[in-house]
């Protein structure tokens, strides 16, 4: 069962532009983290973000996580033809702890 | 490169057939866990081990059954196979027991396609 439910499902922009990507969950959470995958690759892990943290930078990259709303958003800043891939937001459930479980993704495209 | 090692990148075989997918994790990880990437049903967590022990079990299906061995490598094998068991099949590993403040790193996958 999926307990991520990641908007937009697919996401076009011209290179440059910020995207912006959404995750909502369900049930109280230990950490979330973001995945990136290339066509057909594997899950390149982005960042993890813990449920008493709000927001966290890395490069490009800036979550934030409201844990009143169960959601959490992934902040893509000026964005290069090399980010096109699909994004997963994935949860850490505090009950089942020993799983992420993932959303089914937003498919992101930068246009040159 | 996650330093999550996955053999063989890609397998093709018929339906009934068995196979092994095998998995070397992060030097130093004692946790791997096994996914199942599927059009239809996204990824799909299916067995961690750690340490050589079973800890969680996932929507894995009794054809399917997992170990990890002395050196904590992973194999994940699958038997019976029907078409519907073509699917991207991911092993991730991490240091600690569960994913509980824990980054878990995945490999490339193996993609199996049954005919």
């Amino acid at each position: 069962s999926q307990q991520g439910e990641e908007d937009p499902q697919a996401l076009s922009i011209q290179e440059g532009e910020n995207a912006t990507m959404n995750c909502s969950y369900k049930t109280s959470i230990n950490n979330l983290q973001w995945y990136r995958q290339n066509s057909g690759r594997g899950l390149v892990h982005l960042i993890l973000i813990r449920s008493n943290e709000r927001e966290k930078h890395s490069g490009r990259l800036r979550v934030t996580l409201d844990t009143s709303k169960k959601s959490s958003s992934l902040l893509i800043t000026a964005s290069r033809a090399a980010d096109t891939a699909s994004y997963f937001c994935a949860t850490a459930n505090l009950q089942g702890a020993q799983k992420l479980v993932f959303g089914q993704g937003t498919r992101l495209t930068i246009n040159p | 490169d996650s330093g999550v090692t996955q053999t063989p990148k890609h397998l093709i075989t018929a339906t009934g057939q068995r196979v092994t997918l095998r998995c070397s994790p992060r030097s130093g990880d004692l946790s791997v866990y096994w996914y199942q990437q599927s059009l239809d049903q996204g990824l799909q967590f299916l067995i961690q081990y750690y340490n050589g022990e079973e800890r969680a079990k996932g929507n894995i299906l009794e054809r399917f059954s997992a170990q990890q061995f002395p050196d904590l490598h992973s194999e994940l094998n699958l038997s019976s196979l029907e078409l519907g068991d073509s699917a991207l099949y991911f092993c991730a590993s991490s240091s600690g027991q569960g994913v509980s403040g824990n980054t878990i790193y995945f490999g490339e996958g193996s993609w199996l396609t049954v005919v």
